[in-house]
């Protein structure tokens, strides 16, 4: 069983469009996160929801919207995607946000044309 | 906010051993260690919380000065299959900030 799974895996779509991102993960886990890895590697956190609550929204463009319609969901939906939102897009979950390991999802690969 | 790791790449050879840095210029509560292979997800490795507290793999070993803000970790007798980029990620002291920041990695690779 797959722990993290995010779907889906690749997207390719034109400058302007919105999409979405889902992901779920079946460990039980109060926290879930979603970090964007740029082409250079660096991982940055976006958002983290602790128990469906929004924790940390960090200084992301007001186009991306997380959503956790419950504690083992989180799904990220972007409108009006720009060539910059080019980049892999990770979910992890963790038991608690207070310094316990985080589980990442395989990622979802996106390229805006 | 950033940690700084250093080195950037580094190259062994099977059976060598490498230490990673990871230094902040801010007080730490904790430094978590993840490797990532190429294409894949980032793989949790090891936690060292203030105080002294360490959660992970019993066979990787690191350090967590908290004066200095520095932590190293410390990988011996490398296999092939270490080889991957080390993040070193930061959990500010002081609140719930319960954030992770990520440094900029290190390369490693490991040669037969």
């Amino acid at each position: 069983d797959t722990a993290v799974s995010q779907t889906p895996k690749y997207l390719v779509t034109q400058m302007g469009n919105d999409k979405s991102i889902k992901c779920e993960q079946n460990l039980g886990h109060d926290t879930m996160y979603w970090y964007k890895q740029d082409s250079k590697k660096f991982l940055k956190i976006m958002f983290s929801y602790n128990n469906k609550e929004l924790i940390i929204n960090e200084t992301v463009p007001n186009r991306f919207s997380p959503k956790s319609p419950d504690k083992a969901h989180l799904n990220l939906h972007i409108n009006s995607l720009e060539l910059g939102d080019s980049a892999v897009y990770f979910c992890a979950s963790s038991q608690d946000p207070a310094s316990y390991e985080q589980y990442f999802g395989p990622g979802t690969r996106l390229t805006v044309t | 906010q950033q940690p700084v790791q250093s080195p950037q790449a580094v190259i062994l050879r099977e059976g060598e051993d490498a230490v990673i840095n990871c230094s902040s210029s801010k007080a730490l509560y904790s430094v978590h260690w993840y490797r990532q292979k190429h294409g894949e997800a980032p793989v949790f490795l090891m936690i060292l919380l203030k105080g002294g507290e360490q959660k992970g793999h019993e066979k990787i070993s690191a350090s967590f000065n908290e004066k200095k803000q520095q932590s190293s970790l410390y990988l011996t007798a490398s296999q092939l299959s270490y080889s991957g980029t080390y993040f070193c990620g930061t959990e500010l002291a002081g609140g719930s900030n319960y954030k992770l920041t990520f440094g900029k990695g290190t390369l490693l690779t490991v040669n037969p």
